[in-house]
């Protein structure tokens, strides 16, 4: 069935480092991806998408990277910050309705 | 994003009662809510589709007799837990999609539900 996973389920990094976060789909008809943020106790927050026909999008801070022929997604995060502690999920749509498949979630850890 | 609220943040009730938590579009109105569950540690689960004017669809394995969906109107979707049992107890976040926006959705603070 429709999976959206990731590879890593903590990542400890020390401020000022980048941080990147991976992520596999197995659902190759997927064409809308999402990095949400979320902090203990708050829901998800959105922080960067991309479509299927694109590779690669950046945003501040932050860059979304689509690799389509092994079905990775990975979000950098450049200067990691300690607000930038919290579980990084990874969302597919790939059926037009809003529906969300989430990945199992990544704990970043800032180290000051 | 889209301002989206959820009412009450935290809820705590005994096993066998029923318990509403509400979900609002504050900036916007929503055609298509969305209603998810976390466990701890765990990701979010979609439950089902909150339609305005129309039944709720839901995924598989979610009973639609234990977790009832209303949307009545375009700012306000409820979901009432129906006889909660302490294996109800778990995060329930909803998200707002708005009109002709069939891609993402912004997401409410969430419901803490814990069933005694």
């Amino acid at each position: 069935g429709e999976s959206v996973g990731l590879h890593l389920p903590t990542l400890s990094v020390q401020e000022g480092d980048n941080s990147i976060i991976n992520c596999a789909y197995s659902n190759s008809a997927s064409d809308y991806f999402i990095w949400y943020k979320q902090e203990s106790g708050k829901g998800p927050q959105f922080i960067i998408d991309i479509r299927s026909n694109m590779d690669k999008r950046q945003g501040q801070r932050v860059t979304v990277l689509l690799n389509k022929t092994v079905k990775h997604l990975s979000l950098q995060i450049a200067a990691t910050q300690p607000g930038d502690s919290a579980v990084y999920f990874c969302a597919e749509n790939g059926s037009n309705t809003g529906k969300l498949i989430f990945g199992q979630g990544t704990t970043l850890q800032v180290k000051p | 994003g889209a301002v989206v609220s959820q009412h009450p943040s935290w809820v705590i009730c005994k096993s066998g009662t029923s318990v509403k938590i509400e979900c609002r579009s504050l900036d916007f109105q929503a055609t298509t809510m969305f209603w998810y569950r976390q466990f701890p540690k765990q990701s979010l689960m979609l439950m089902a589709t909150s339609n305005e004017g129309s039944k709720a669809t839901y995924e598989q394995g979610v009973e639609k007799d234990k977790f009832l969906i209303n949307h009545a109107s375009l700012t306000l979707s409820t979901l009432t837990v129906t006889s909660a049992h302490p294996e109800d107890s778990s995060f329930y976040i909803c998200s707002v999609l708005p009109g002709g926006n069939k891609r993402g959705g912004f997401f409410g603070p969430g419901t803490r539900l814990t069933v005694t």
